[in-house]
């Protein structure tokens, strides 16, 4: 069975500093993580992925995320938050041997961005 | 078309009245997904489309939801003798089948039962 955990539910972050947001998965082989971000209001959009091709993975507005397999960890972090981030983001998991294409969201993070 | 388009868009019904909410997902994905989002809350599964088949319809909350898929292509979720807890955005998405494949989402239908 394949899971995701969220550890924080809200991040408050000022303008400018570091975000980081937490996910741990499980996972019975070998997982496709993604991160999705869902503005207020707006639909789901995809951040980044990884695929096995490379552990750190980069994606969209300056965000990367990390994949140790040690750890069964996919944390998503950016070097400088700008308002515009304000959103809630999901940390999805994805195994094609163990589940076909389903795939399974974590409970979210709200981040809060203060000027 | 370019991306998953999802009808209608809104629906408000009464308490007891069934309703249909239609996916309609990017031409050539074979994988197709219904999630629930109530308000404030994270994404809930209720089943996924292989196909014209469900390998996973565990999510489907009662037996007054279900869903099917014709030709592969557009998807529908029926909701019979709607409640109020049943007021939500409804999601679909699609992705093409294999590993490493991102899922693309509609806007989704918020169903508000009065």
């Amino acid at each position: 069975a394949q899971s995701v955990t969220q550890l924080d539910s809200h991040v408050s972050v000022s303008e400018g500093t570091p975000v980081l947001l937490r996910c741990n998965y499980s996972s019975s082989y070998s997982p496709s993580l993604f991160w999705y971000v869902q503005h207020p209001n707006k639909g789901l959009q995809l951040l980044l992925k990884y695929t096995s091709a490379a552990t750190l993975v980069k994606g969209i507005n300056g965000f990367e995320a990390e994949f140790k397999k040690s750890e069964t960890s996919f944390h998503l972090t950016k070097p400088s938050a700008h308002m515009s981030d304000a959103a809630e983001y999901f940390c999805v998991v994805s195994d094609l041997e163990a589940a076909g294409n389903k795939l399974t969201f974590g409970g979210g993070t709200r981040v809060l961005v203060k000027p | 078309g370019a991306g998953v388009s999802q009808s209608p868009s809104n629906k408000v019904t009464e308490k007891g009245k069934d309703v249909e909410l239609r996916c309609d997902p990017i031409s050539g994905h074979t994988a197709l997904y219904w999630y629930r989002q109530s308000l404030g809350q994270g994404l809930e599964f209720l089943i996924y489309f292989q196909g014209n088949s469900a390998p996973d319809k565990s999510g489907l909350p009662s037996d007054r939801f279900s869903a099917e898929r014709t030709g592969g292509s557009v998807s529908t979720l029926t909701i019979q003798r709607t409640q109020q807890e049943d007021s939500a955005v409804y999601l679909c998405a699609s992705s093409s089948y294999g590993g490493h494949t991102e899922a693309f989402f509609g806007q989704g239908t918020r169903l508000t039962v009065v």
